[in-house]
């Protein structure tokens, strides 16, 4: 079946580090993996997606590569912010069928 | 135009209350789900509609009664719910299923509170 491994949380980092939170996945045939993100209060937002494997997807400064041979879809960006705060989820999409991660929460201090 | 809303934003309802939850989206999308997430979780499936053809039922209580009147709204009606249903209620709009699989565009949610 399908499923998303996400990295356990909370995450904190200080302004501008660096931030890398990992994600694996199973599943048969060739899904579409996503990036969501929660702020809190809110429902989730696409934060970036890959379709085939190699792809990167990237936004807003965050980058994920889709890797067929580790089976992950790591997020990461360079120099996170306070506004990054929030809750990350990573999703898989298959065959009608659509998993998330657990979600990782981010705390984001000045 | 990217946006799928929900009304109320906030709802309090007794055990013996029923209520409906609306959503709504003009993307064109012919896929709509909801979904139920409680504190600290990720969203759990309830239901998929693909060209308002209610497709995915994933094993949810007949106190939840969803309907798709046509390919921009979706309701979901509540009777006789229980405390442990107060959860944000979202609900989400894609391309259709079936055609590839394509990212989902959520709305804010409903935060229910049964009392």
């Amino acid at each position: 079946g399908n499923s998303v491994t996400q990295m356990e949380g909370p995450v904190t980092l200080s302004e501008e580090a660096f931030l890398t939170i990992n994600c694996t996945y199973t599943a048969t045939g060739y899904p579409s993996l996503f990036w969501y993100v929660q702020y809190p209060g809110e429902g989730l937002q696409l934060l970036l997606k890959a379709t085939k494997a190699d792809d990167k997807g990237s936004n807003k400064g965050f980058e994920a590569t889709y890797r067929k041979e580790t089976t992950s879809f790591h997020l990461e960006k360079g120099s996170v912010q306070v506004s990054d705060s929030a809750v990350y989820f990573c999703a898989l999409g298959n065959n009608n069928d659509m998993r998330f991660g657990a979600g990782t929460r981010l705390t984001v201090k000045p | 135009d990217t946006e799928v809303t929900q009304t109320p934003k906030h709802l309090v309802m007794g055990m013996t209350n029923k209520k409906s939850l609306k959503c709504e989206q003009h993307m064109g999308h012919r896929a709509m789900y909801w979904y139920k997430q409680k504190a600290k979780k990720p969203p759990e499936l309830m239901f998929v509609y693909s060209y308002e053809k209610l497709s995915i039922n994933e094993s949810v209580p007949s106190r939840f009664s969803p309907e798709c009147p046509n390919s921009s709204l979706l309701n979901l009606h509540l009777h006789a719910l229980q405390p442990e249903d107060s959860a944000l209620y979202l609900c989400a709009s894609s391309r259709p299923l079936g055609d590839g699989y394509y990212e989902q565009y959520f709305g804010p949610g409903t935060r229910l509170t049964v009392t």
